[in-house]
Parts: C-alpha cells; sequence; structure tokens
C-alpha cells in the first residue's frame, strides 16, 4: 500500500477563495482524521470519521471548514472562504480501528492564505 | 480536563549517549499511550504504544518507553542515540472519556 495520500502537497491561495483538501487512506482503514498543525497551536484534531461517518468534529474551527467522506477511500476538507489565519499543515490520518490503534500520516498539505 | 505535557521544548544529546524524551498525562480512566516521531516535511510516524501488559514497551528503531501508571509518565528513550534520531517527537494519549491528544512536541537534537 502507498500509504495515505494528500493532494496537493503545497497549496497558495487568495484570502476569500475556496481550498480543497483531497484524502486518500489506507485500503482496509476505517478510521479518518483530519489534523492542523502550527508553530502556535501545535497539532489539533479537526474530525474523525469512523465507517465514513463523522464521529467527532468538535475540533473544526467554524463554519467555514467543512469535511466529507462520500466513500471508505476518499475525503476532503473544505475551507470557504480562506483567511490568512488559516495557513497552516494540513494533515490527513488513517488507522485501522479509532482512536486506539496507530495512525499513519499522509506527508500533508502546506496552505499558505495571502 | 484531559491533558498531555511534554515539558522540554528542545533535548541535546550527544552521539552514543542515552536519550530520554519525557512525557506525563492526565486522563480519566485508562489511557492508551503512543509515540509519534516527525522529520522535517514529513506526517507524523507510529513508534510504539502501550495499551496494557508489561510497562516496557519496544518499538520502531530502537526505542522503548516505560509506563509508569504512578506517576503518569510515559517517557521515550534509547540506550544509544544516532544523529539520525534528530527530530520532533510527540506523544500522545487516548481514553475512553476522550478522544485522543498530542503533546506539543519536543524536538530532539543528536550531535555527532
Amino acid at each position: 500500500d502507498a500509504g495515505v495520500i494528500q493532494s496537493p502537497r503545497h497549496e497558495v491561495t487568495e484570502m476569500g477563495q475556496e481550498v480543497t483538501l483531497r484524502c486518500k487512506p489506507i485500503s482496509g482503514h476505517n478510521s479518518l482524521f483530519w489534523y492542523r498543525q502550527t508553530m502556535m497551536r501545535g497539532l489539533e484534531l479537526l474530525i474523525y470519521f469512523n465507517n465514513n461517518v463523522p464521529i467527532d468534529d468538535s475540533g473544526m474551527p467554524e463554519d467555514r471548514f467543512s469535511a466529507k467522506m462520500p466513500n471508505a477511500s476518499f475525503s476532503t476538507l473544505k475551507i470557504q472562504p480562506s483567511e490568512p489565519r488559516d495557513s497552516a499543515v494540513y494533515f490527513c490520518a488513517s488507522s485501522f480501528r479509532g482512536w486506539n490503534t496507530e495512525a499513519f500520516f499522509g506527508q500533508g498539505t502546506r496552505l499558505t492564505v495571502v | 480536563a484531559q491533558s498531555v505535557a511534554q515539558p522540554e521544548d528542545q533535548v541535546n544529546v550527544a552521539e552514543g549517549n542515552p536519550l530520554t524524551v519525557k512525557c506525563t498525562y492526565s486522563v480519566s480512566g485508562n489511557p492508551y499511550l503512543f509515540w509519534y516521531v516527525q522529520y522535517p516535511n514529513r506526517g507524523l510516524q507510529f513508534l510504539l504504544k502501550y495499551i496494557t501488559g508489561d510497562n516496557l514497551v519496544k518499538g520502531s528503531y530502537g526505542f522503548e518507553a516505560e509506563f509508569n501508571k504512578s506517576q503518569t509518565s510515559f517517557h521515550l528513550k534509547k540506550p544509544s542515540a544516532l544523529v539520525s534520531d534528530s527530530a520532533l517527537y510527540f506523544c500522545a494519549v487516548y481514553s475512553s472519556a476522550s478522544k485522543i491528544i498530542f503533546g506539543s512536541g519536543t524536538r530532539l537534537s543528536i550531535r555527532p
């Protein structure tokens, strides 16, 4: 398996534009996580899906953020409209079964909003 | 409130010396504990975990960690450091009462 695949690796966009980040989890994993990493706030969990269903979205910062998982092999994180403070590295991770099994992380998407 | 603390932002060790990266936690219920490593421009990689059983857990790249329930700690150790161990290390904890929480990270620097 190629691991968790995220695209794009880098994204530069202007404030107010819509941004969509994509993730393909490891086949057979039933849990998917979106994280955000910044120098100021460290690693923050945004949302957790189990069997394609959002279980915990309490980390989603505000309504501008939304995430979907239409099937077991694909998830998106959308920011609309984007703001400069959204600049961060966004990681997708998957695990075989929930919180208590090790997570495998993608290489991340570095988002810069100017 | 659930929390994880990594009290040292940076740890500096000479190659060949033992290393310790500290982690303490506060959770309700029985914790599941994890260590991850992050190399520059990469995602986190799993090193090891404690769920139950032997308090000393062995993981990847020669790392090990000891679960200490009385001190609520899960320090990461390695008997002999390598320059290639230089990276950012994260402790994480999960319990049935909370979602997974990551520590703030400790930057490990191994000098030749």
